[in-house]
């Protein structure tokens, strides 16, 4: 396995742009989550995928952010209208569907967002 | 909602000791599962150690052990002979065991400092 990776590492805009993220899971995973954290906080989950379906969404998932998985494979997460708030790191992660159910959660390195 | 509590915002240990980080969690669920994960400075999440709540048994995994209090909600890690790559940001997690959503709920995190 080479590991859950995002593009960009870094990322800084001025507030009311529109940024995307790209989460490339590992190969086979077929669940991707998506979690934002901000300073001296844990991370808070926004949103989940299995294979393409995105099947929740956190209440912290304003209308501003969209995330989609075409196929199953990699994922984006778009933030429209950027606002200081948004401010954070957003990491990806990724799992496998395995016979029990310990689904432990591979984590990418994050992106971090800085909004001007 | 489930909610999980690291009530150290920091601690601090000399190398070869042993330090115990503390994290209990809310929850009305009988069957669920406790991550702790290491997030080490500016490096990706990792995961330490994880507990079945319908296991007595307290898991281990080299130096790092945990002592599960289910009544108590208690979930606190023992790292035992610390190393100086030790130092991280530590973060205890709560999944639900049920359901089609595996996402974690992170406390705010422990940072453990580990001095020579």
């Amino acid at each position: 396995d080479t590991g859950v990776s995002q593009d960009p590492r870094h990322k800084i805009t001025k507030r009311g742009q529109n940024v995307t993220f790209r989460c490339d899971p590992i190969s086979e995973h077929n669940r991707l989550y998506w979690y934002r954290q901000t300073l001296g906080q844990g991370p808070e989950f926004l949103t989940y995928f299995q294979n393409e379906a995105q099947l929740e969404k956190s209440r912290l998932l304003s209308d501003r952010f969209s995330a989609e998985r075409p196929k199953g494979s990699f994922s984006t997460l778009e933030i429209q209208r950027t606002e200081q708030g948004d401010s954070a790191m957003y990491l990806c992660a990724s799992s496998r569907r395995t016979g029990g159910s310990t689904d432990t959660q591979y984590f990418g390195p994050g992106t971090r967002l800085t909004v001007l | 909602a489930q909610t999980v509590t690291q009530s150290q915002p920091e601690m601090s240990v000399q190398e070869a000791e042993t330090v115990t980080l503390s994290c209990t969690y809310d929850t009305s669920e009988s069957d669920y599962y406790l991550f702790w994960y290491k997030q080490p400075p500016s490096r990706q999440m990792i995961l330490v150690i994880r507990q079945e709540a319908y296991k007595q048994q307290n898991a281990t995994e080299n130096r790092f052990s945990v002592n599960f209090q289910k009544a108590a909600k208690s979930f606190s890690l023992k790292i035992s002979d610390s190393q100086l790559g030790d130092a991280a940001m530590y973060f205890c997690a709560y999944r639900r065991s049920g359901g089609s959503n595996y996402k974690l709920t992170f406390g705010k995190g422990t940072l453990l400092t580990v001095n020579p």
